[in-house]
């Protein structure tokens, strides 16, 4: 079975600082997504990934995705407040493998 | 364009009860897949139907059951209730069946069983 790993598993970090959010997979798989969680709400898409090398950008969040290296990253720069919530990697391999979650708090 | 509906948001059973979830997809789209999220497990894989037919299912009992409509529209279906089963159930919908298509989710169904 396809495992997803991220890490961290909890991130606190201030406001202005640059961090990485890591997500590890253990099968090949050329198709990778985030998502962001809120408390107590749904699942939003933030980044779809569909081969090596791709990289998207959405306001202070930017995603890679290397498959050879089963890696992608979700690199968050000069964090605010409003970024503040649980992350999730999901790899796409006939059905959808969700990460671990990584839970951010940016602190003022 | 409307986003995925789930009915009810919230329920209460209790152990041995069974429990009925209802999804309704994106207008278009044809797939439609389930997921429990628990604290413990996170989010985990239940089924997935496209046309009407499970494409995939993932490592759950058989006591957790669904099934598609004509109109792409699903229900998910919980017998022998346990209190291991109160968890956020989530479900998504993709334009179609495998391929690279994201997924779009609902709002969700909070069970609690007590």
């Amino acid at each position: 079975e396809l495992k997803v790993e991220q890490n961290p598993l909890f991130l606190s970090m201030q406001e202005g600082k640059n961090y990485t959010i890591y997500c590890n997979y253990s099968t090949t798989s050329d198709r990778l997504y985030w998502y962001r969680q809120d408390p107590g709400k749904s699942l939003e898409s933030l980044f779809v990934l569909l081969s090596n090398g791709a990289v998207k950008q959405e306001g202070r969040l930017m995603a890679s995705l290397d498959t050879k290296a089963r890696l992608s990253t979700l690199h968050i720069t000069a964090a605010v407040h409003d970024l503040s919530a649980t992350y999730f990697c999901a790899v796409d391999r006939n059905q959808f493998y969700f990460g671990t979650g990584t839970s951010l708090t940016v602190i003022p | 364009k409307a986003g995925v509906t789930q009915t009810p948001r919230y329920l209460i059973k209790t152990r041995g009860q069974q429990v009925t979830l209802s999804c309704s997809p994106i207008s278009g789209h044809r797939s439609v897949s389930w997921y429990q999220q628990t604290p413990g497990q996170g989010l985990q894989f239940l089924f997935e139907y496209f046309s009407e037919t499970q494409r995939n299912k993932g490592n759950f009992p058989g006591r957790f059951s669904g099934r598609q409509f004509s109109n792409s529209r699903s229900e998910m279906n919980v017998s022998t209730l346990e209190l291991g089963d109160s968890a956020l159930y989530l479900c998504a919908s993709s334009l179609e069946w495998g391929g690279s298509n994201e997924q779009f989710f609902g709002p969700g169904t909070r069970l609690t069983v007590l």
